[in-house]
């Protein structure tokens, strides 16, 4: 079955412009979270859904980042007036479950392929 | 921050078992030790996670000491598409919520 599907692979702007990075989750996932990942650091928490609810958004850096999942399933991670700092893969993961069931169901997040962003 | 103290890289013959340490001290009872690996530039991908007990699947074992201060990730025959960063993460479902935090994991190379 399709996996987490990310859009787009690659985004080059220009610093000052507004991104915005779309995430389709499998099919019936309930809970969708981002992470940034620099280069050789691991992925860095920035916000998760369970169904339309934004849950927890301590990772989004400042509020030119803001995120949406209105009919809980697609999500649209927005950067507003990008700065070059912000050039980083965007990865998106799923999991079925809210993440209390997780615990007990072993629902793992399942990882996107990420959206590499470069800012000029 | 991270709650996990790893390797920054081992080698492992391919065919031996991949034995990778993950030190957490600072577990508390409500935690889980969580496992993810990272191939190149894919997303990370889930492999285990327990408690207190011994887990195991298709993919790894693992074995959680006793005090539950470090966990050891088993890979019983390692081969080449096991190169990977592998990342051991302690998760508290109440006080984290969903979330993953990751730390700089330890960078697995499997030579022929």
């Amino acid at each position: 079955g399709a996996g987490v599907s990310q859009s787009p692979r690659y985004k080059v702007t220009k610093r000052g412009q507004d991104v915005a990075l779309r995430c389709d989750p499998i099919s019936g996932h309930v809970s969708l979270y981002w992470y940034r990942q620099a280069l050789g650091q691991g992925p860095e928490f920035l916000t998760y859904f369970n169904y339309e609810a934004q849950q927890d958004k301590s990772g989004l850096p400042n509020d030119r980042f803001s995120a949406e999942r209105p009919e809980g399933s697609i999500s649209t991670l927005t950067i507003q007036r990008t700065e070059q700092r912000d050039s980083a893969m965007y990865r998106c993961a799923s999991s079925s479950t809210p993440w209390q069931v997780s615990v007990i169901s072993n629902q793992p997040q399942h990882f996107g392929d990420g959206t590499r962003l470069s800012i000029l | 921050d991270a709650k996990t103290t790893q390797p920054p890289s081992m080698d492992c013959a391919e065919g031996r078992a991949a034995n990778l340490p993950c030190n957490h001290s600072t577990i508390s009872g409500n935690e889980y030790v969580y496992w993810y690996r990272q191939i190149h530039s894919q997303g990370p991908q889930y492999i285990i996670h327990g408690l207190k007990n011994n887990e195991t699947n298709e993919m790894a074992s693992l074995i959680i000491t006793e005090d539950r201060k470090s966990s050891t990730l088993i890979l019983p025959h390692a081969t080449l598409r096991d190169t990977a960063v592998y990342y051991c993460i302690v998760r508290d479902f109440y006080n984290q919520g969903g979330k993953l935090i990751f730390g700089q994991g330890t960078e697995l190379s499997v030579k022929p």
